[in-house]
């Protein structure tokens, strides 16, 4: 059961213009949610994170941006380059007892292309 | 800082043989994860080690093992090779405790079943 869901499985940007990836999640416990970025033949690679007591966090060009009611996150580029071609995967964790502190639920992923 | 290192890069067995994966974690971590990525998927958790003890599984078989050693490098193990463990195994670190949300991969190592 596919608790963290990539429903785009692809998205072509010009050069410039903000990409927008989204990220659904269906686990009412998961209170930590991160982005990574992944090229071929490398592993992830950790992008940005917000927690859930927060709506907004911003690193540089990226933002991301959680609606807790909605159990939704989207990842925000502006501007988009085309170094940022890749893909991406949505990961979320939860805290509570019972849980693997750190064990990391991943969608399918989104690949993004950024045109010149 | 040394990142996280994985060997090795590809590797391809016969179904039924068994192999083992390693994975030096990055430097001042102490906890270790291992994800299966198949084709088009997203990579799923394996198991996770804190401390050279398993720290939670995911829906993996007891063939799937894996030992984490003093200086905090890992090993996973499989053994009975299917034709559907063909996959990426990654493994990743992380520091422990609330810092252990922000894991560190390595490359990966590329298996084939045949």
């Amino acid at each position: 059961d596919q608790q963290v869901k990539q429903n785009s499985p692809s998205l072509s940007v010009q050069e410039g213009r903000i990409s927008i990836l989204n990220c659904d999640y269906t686990n009412s416990m998961f209170d930590y949610f991160l982005w990574y970025k992944k090229y071929p033949a490398e592993g992830p690679t950790f992008l940005i994170s917000i927690s859930s007591i927060k709506d907004k966090n911003e690193d540089g060009r990226f933002t991301v941006f959680l609606n807790k009611s909605a159990k939704h996150l989207s990842l925000h580029i502006v501007p988009s380059q085309p170094g940022d071609s890749a893909v991406y995967f949505c990961a979320a964790s939860e805290s509570g007892r019972g849980s693997t502190l750190g064990r990391l639920y991943f969608g399918r992923g989104t690949q993004l292309t950024v045109w010149p | 800082e040394t990142g996280v290192t994985q060997s090795p890069t590809h590797l391809i067995k016969t179904r039924g043989q068994q192999v083992t994966l390693r994975c030096s974690s990055q430097s001042g971590h102490n906890t270790v994860s291992w994800y299966q990525q198949a084709l088009g998927q997203g990579p799923q958790f394996i198991f996770q080690y804190y401390r050279e003890e398993e720290n939670g599984r995911g829906n993996f078989p007891p063939r799937f093992s894996g030992l984490q050693f003093p200086n905090y490098s890992s090993e996973l193990n499989v053994n009975a090779l299917e034709l559907d463990d063909s996959a990426l195994y990654l493994c990743a670190s992380s520091g422990g405790g609330v810092s252990s949300y922000e894991q560190y991969f390595g490359p990966g190592t590329r298996l084939t079943v045949t």
